[in-house]
């Protein structure tokens, strides 16, 4: 399909691992977002990368979380030694541009849990 | 603190049933957003609102932006099984850069039993 991409759907891992989740754009888009989603946070917003800038990554809740996006295009959000605290379905979203009218087309998100 | 607070937060109502549901705030903002998300899948754009006042129809949904530009509502008539889902209202934050990273509500819950 030509929509957003994340793999994988479904994680489960040992609290202390590391884990790392991919998000494929939209082909073309230039925008990429991360947010996650949890019961008792709703969906907040991570990080967000747009072409060649720095990225905006005022919401990474602690240093243990990072992401990087090659090539403009593949983006793979890490997560070190994983808490309990981290579980939660984890969207990415990706955009024409950064502009504020763009509208964000959302993947359906890896779900993550942490024993 | 929510800078949105949507309420009710669940409902669950017999199909046919008409419902609103509501995205508050005391800021005013340029635009607000209303998503729906079924289980399993990301949010899907339903509507942007710019204008205060602004209404507008998607089918059996209306979407109303406040005179002040501080509340919104969505107004489903005749509520479907396929109306089931969570429906979030956003905002662009200006991040750095004038990023478009989107704050959002914490939902309301709608189910419609058949």
């Amino acid at each position: 399909g030509a929509g957003v991409s994340q793999s994988p759907s479904n994680k489960v891992t040992e609290k202390g691992k590391d884990v790392e989740l991919r998000c494929d754009p939209i082909s073309g888009h230039t925008a990429l977002y991360w947010y996650r989603q949890s019961l008792g946070q709703g969906l907040e917003f991570l990080i967000y990368f747009q072409g060649n800038s720095a990225p905006d990554k005022s919401g990474l809740p602690s240093d243990r979380f990072s992401a990087e996006r090659t090539g403009g295009s593949v983006s793979t959000l890490t997560i070190q030694r994983t808490q309990q605290e981290d579980s939660a379905v984890y969207l990415c979203a990706s955009s024409l541009g950064g502009a504020l009218d763009q509208p964000q087309h959302f993947g359906d998100g890896t779900r993550l849990s942490i024993l | 603190t929510q800078l949105l607070e949507q309420s009710p937060q669940f409902l669950s109502i017999q199909e046919g049933e008409n419902l609103t549901v509501y995205c508050n705030s005391s800021s005013v903002f340029s635009s607000l957003q209303w998503y729906r998300q079924e289980p399993g899948e990301g949010p899907v754009l339903l509507v942007t609102v710019v204008t205060g006042g602004e209404v507008k129809k998607l089918k059996r949904l209306t979407f109303q932006f406040g005179d002040a530009r501080k509340d919104s509502s969505l107004h489903i008539t005749a509520a479907q099984p396929g109306d089931t889902g969570l429906y979030l209202c956003a905002f662009n934050s200006h991040g750095s850069g004038n990023t478009g990273k989107l704050i959002f509500g914490q939902g309301t819950t709608l189910q419609v039993k058949p």
